[in-house]
């Protein structure tokens, strides 16, 4: 079965750090650029980050640049988001997805995990 | 940043209902546009890719169009499963960015 499952949200301190794991199986993750994308309670879909297949290549939204690093794992189907020095503003349901890569594909988010929730309150 | 403008933000529309649901990008992203759906609870869904190659599974009632900045995602006879919020995104280039969502209410 083709899935993806967060894990690691939860609460924690304004200031505090947090790293979240999306699993990945029943497709090529390896071959597969990978994606997080958050949405704060009530809100809309926001980017936060992507990672090539190899890992040489991230690309970050400008509000967490310096705070948040992605990375993968390639022998374990694992993707990860290292969150530091988080704000409330950070409060958001995570969700890692597959880019299906290529134009004709529109680098479309094709697979999503169901979601971790991440609370930043004191 | 590609900003990305959907409209109406907000949608009653009854079953049986043809549904049209625009989106416009600040600038040209090419083929790289997809619409998402999205229910309460639950991670959003892909439904169209590259402007308008209907997503495997997806009912054939769902179709986009459109080129350059200006797209738009159609549904033809709305059924009682599509009440939901649909999302436009542009993956031309980082950052990636959604449309602000519409939402699609029962009338």
């Amino acid at each position: 079965e083709v899935q993806l499952v967060e894990s690691g949200g939860g609460l924690v301190q304004p200031g505090g750090s947090l790293r979240l794991s999306c699993a990945a199986s029943g497709f090529s993750f390896s071959t597969s650029w990978m994606t997080w994308v958050r949405q704060a309670p009530g809100k809309g879909l926001e980017w936060v980050a992507n990672i090539k297949q190899d890992g040489s290549e991230k690309y970050y939204v400008d509000s967490v640049k310096g705070r948040f690093t992605v990375s993968r794992d390639n022998t374990k189907n694992l993707v990860y988001l290292q969150m530091n020095s988080l704000r409330a503003e950070d409060m958001a349901v995570y969700y890692c997805a597959r880019i299906h890569s290529g134009r004709s594909a529109g680098d479309a988010l094709d697979i999503w995990g169901q979601g971790t929730m991440v609370t930043v309150s004191s | 940043d590609v900003q990305m403008t959907q409209s109406p933000s907000s949608l009653s529309a009854s079953v049986g209902d043809r549904v049209t649901v625009t989106c416009r990008a600040s600038q040209s992203i090419r083929t790289y546009l997809n619409w998402y759906q999205q229910k309460p609870g639950k991670a959003p869904k892909l439904l169209i890719y590259a402007v308008s190659s209907l997503q495997s599974g997806v009912p054939s009632r769902f179709s986009g169009s459109g080129s350059g900045t200006d797209f738009t995602l159609t549904i033809s006879s709305l059924q009682p499963e599509d009440y939901a919020t649909y999302y436009c995104q542009q993956s031309n280039d980082t950052p990636y960015t959604f449309g602000q969502g519409t939402k699609l209410e029962i009338k």
